[in-house]
C-alpha cells in the first residue's frame, strides 16, 4: 500500500528566509505522481507543485521547488524567500497508481512564517 | 468563474438527519472525488466517479451515497447523520491523463458539516 510520511507537524521560518518540509513516500509501482498543497486557515486546499516519477527535473513553480530525490523515496518543498501569507499547512500526497487516481495524503506540516 | 464549487459551505445539523452536500466543477474534468478531512487534518478518499461511473469507494458506510449525474456534477447524500460524521468534506476534480490532462486534482473550498 502507498505511504506518504512527514515527520514535522510543526515549523517555523523568518520572513524572506528559505524553508524545506519534508516528504518521504512509499511505493513498489515505477509510475507515480507527487502533489503538495497548501492550506490555508481559510480551509481551501491549494494546489502548489506536481512531480512525476519519470521526470528527470525538478519541479519548479514561482517560488516552490520540489526537491525529488528519486533514490531516498523524498520529495521535499523548498519555499524560498518565505512571506506572511506562507503561513498555513502543507500537505504531500501521491497518487496512487493502477489508475485509480486517488490522492494519498500525509498528515501534514503547519508552517508558521515569522516576521 | 469558480473551478470547483460546493455547497452549503458549512452544515449544522442533529443526529440522525439526512443530509446532502452538492460539488459543481467547471473544468470539463472527466474525474470527481470526494475526501474526508478529520478533526487532525487528516485527508482521506472516499468515492471517486469517472465520467459518472463509480471508480472508487473507500469501505465508507453505505450511509454515505454519492450521485452524479452528469459529469461535472457529483453529489454527496449523507443518511442517518452520526456525530463521527463531523468533519470537512472537500470534493475534487481531474482531467485523466490519457485525455490529456495532467491528473492534478483540484479542490472545492470544502464544506464544514457539524452534527450536533
Amino acid at each position: 500500500a502507498q505511504k506518504i510520511t512527514q515527520t514535522q507537524p510543526g515549523m517555523f521560518v523568518q520572513e524572506k528566509e528559505a524553508v524545506t518540509l519534508d516528504c518521504t513516500y512509499d511505493t513498489s509501482d515505477p509510475s507515480y505522481g507527487l502533489f503538495w498543497y497548501k492550506q490555508p486557515s481559510s480551509g481551501e486546499m491549494i494546489f502548489l507543485i506536481y512531480q512525476g516519477s519519470y521526470d528527470q527535473q525538478n519541479a519548479t513553480e514561482g517560488r516552490y521547488s520540489l526537491n525529488f530525490q528519486k533514490a531516498r523515496k523524498s520529495a521535499n518543498l523548498v519555499i524560498s524567500a518565505s512571506q506572511l501569507g506562507d503561513s498555513a499547512m502543507y500537505f504531500c500526497a501521491m497518487r496512487a497508481p493502477g489508475g485509480s487516481e486517488k490522492l494519498v495524503f500525509g498528515k501534514g506540516t503547519k508552517l508558521t512564517v515569522n516576521p | 468563474d469558480t473551478a470547483v464549487s460546493q455547497t452549503p459551505k458549512y452544515l449544522v445539523t442533529q443526529m440522525g438527519n439526512d443530509k446532502s452536500i452538492k460539488c459543481e466543477q467547471n473544468l470539463g474534468h472527466d474525474t470527481m472525488y470526494w475526501y474526508k478531512q478529520d478533526s487532525k487534518k487528516f485527508l482521506k478518499i472516499m468515492f471517486s466517479y469517472n465520467n459518472k461511473e463509480l471508480i472508487i469507494n473507500e469501505t465508507v458506510p453505505n450511509r454515505f451515497s454519492p450521485k452524479s449525474p452528469d459529469k461535472a456534477h457529483l453529489n454527496l447524500h449523507i443518511n442517518s447523520l452520526e456525530l463521527g460524521d463531523s468533519a470537512v468534506y472537500f470534493c475534487a476534480s481531474s482531467q485523466d491523463v490519457a485525455r490529456g490532462g495532467t491528473d492534478t486534482q483540484y479542490f472545492g473550498p470544502g464544506t464544514r458539516l457539524t452534527v450536533l
